[in-house]
Parts: structure tokens; sequence; C-alpha cells
């Protein structure tokens, strides 16, 4: 079945790189994306990629996909104080839906 | 900028209540979606719709109902809400297989 995992949590210091990883099972995505849930919010897309892509990179956003052991990856470079968010992976799955995973808690050290 | 509205951030209802959450979306989108977001479990499809009058099932549709009567407007209901009903419920609308655009949530408590 569908199914995407990723860690629950990931500590970083301010100013330093957050790398943030998932894994998915269904290789016929169309698109991989990255969402991002600030406290108290609703979801908000971040970034997407297509799935003939390997990196694309906004700002200080930068996603990499790894089709072949079907990894995904979400590095935020100078990582800052207002980047603290729970992020989704998540992935297109049949019928138009789309498929979460549980969502990285993203915590930023002084 | 698209815009999902929730009717309610929150909402405390007692057990046994019938409940509404009624969410509304500005940009003639086809698709829209209820979720459920608890801790540990990340969001799970409740129902989701294609067009108006038109609902298939997600993974966790027990216990909740869903109208959909105008194409911007998406309805859950909880015919007899139950405690294991709280949550935080998201509405999300989008186009085919791009994005999903999501309001802001409905915290509901049920007592």
């Amino acid at each position: 079945g569908e199914d995407v995992e990723q860690s629950l949590f990931l500590s970083v210091r301010e100013g330093d790189s957050s790398v943030i990883n998932c894994t998915y099972t269904d290789s016929s995505s169309t698109y991989l994306y990255w969402y991002k849930q600030e406290p108290g919010a609703g979801l908000q897309l971040l970034t997407y990629i297509f799935s003939n892509m390997d990196m694309k990179q906004d700002q200080r956003l930068t996603v990499l996909l790894n089709k072949k052991d079907k990894h995904l990856s979400l590095r935020i470079a100078d990582t800052q104080t207002g980047d603290s968010a729970i992020y989704f992976c998540a992935e297109s799955g049949r019928d138009d839906k789309i498929i979460f995973g549980k969502g990285t808690r993203l915590h930023i050290l002084p | 900028d698209v815009k999902v509205t929730q009717s309610s951030r929150y909402l405390v209802k007692r057990t046994g209540e019938k409940v509404f959450l009624e969410c509304v979306q500005d940009m003639d989108h086809e698709n829209m979606f209820w979720y459920r977001q608890d801790p540990g479990l990340g969001l799970r499809l409740i129902y989701f719709s294609y067009d108006v009058k038109m609902k298939e099932k997600g993974d966790i549709p027990e216990g909740y109902s869903v109208s959909r009567e105008k194409k911007e407007r998406f309805s859950l209901i909880l015919e007899s809400a139950s405690t294991n009903q709280t949550s935080m419920y998201l509405c999300a609308s989008g186009d085919r297989a791009y994005e999903q655009y999501f309001g802001p949530g409905t915290r509901l408590t049920v007592t």
C-alpha cells in the first residue's frame, strides 16, 4: 500500500542546516511535497518536486529526490527560529489523494 | 491567493451532539478534503469530494458523514459526537494531482 515514513523529531542549532528525510513506497507517485505547519495553523505547501526531477532549489530550501531508493529530503540552509514547525512529507497517491507522513517536528536551538 | 476558511477555530461539544464543521474555498477547486490530525498519527483522510454532490470515503470515515451541495462548500458532520472524535480537523481543496490548500483547522473537543 501507499505509505510515507519520516522521523518525528529533529533538533538543529540556529544558523546550521536542517535536513529532514522521508521515504515513500509508491513508485508511481507523480509529485512529492513538503508541507509546513506552524503552531496553531493549518498546513502550508512549502515546495514540491515532480517525480522526473532529482533536485529542486528555492532560496534556502533544497529538495533532493532519489527515485531508486524512494527517498526524499528537505534541506533548510541557515536555519532560523521562524523555521520551527512540523514538516510533512507527502506523495501524490491514486485518485488525486495525497498521502502524508506523520510529520517531523523541527526544534531550533539558540 | 487561494483562501480556504473553516467556520470555527475552536469548538467544544458534548457527547451525543450533532456537530457541523463547515469549509469554504474561493478558487473553484473541484476537489475538497477533510482530514483529522492527532499527535503521533499525522493526517488521516476522513472523506473527500470530486464534485458537487459527490463524495468518497477516505481512510477513517466511521462516525462521520459529509455534504457538498455547492462547489465551494464542503461540510463534515458528526452525527453523534464521541470523545474519541476530539481532534484537530483540517479541510483542504485543490486541483487534480497537484497540491492541496489547507484551512487553518478546527480544534474540536468533545466532553
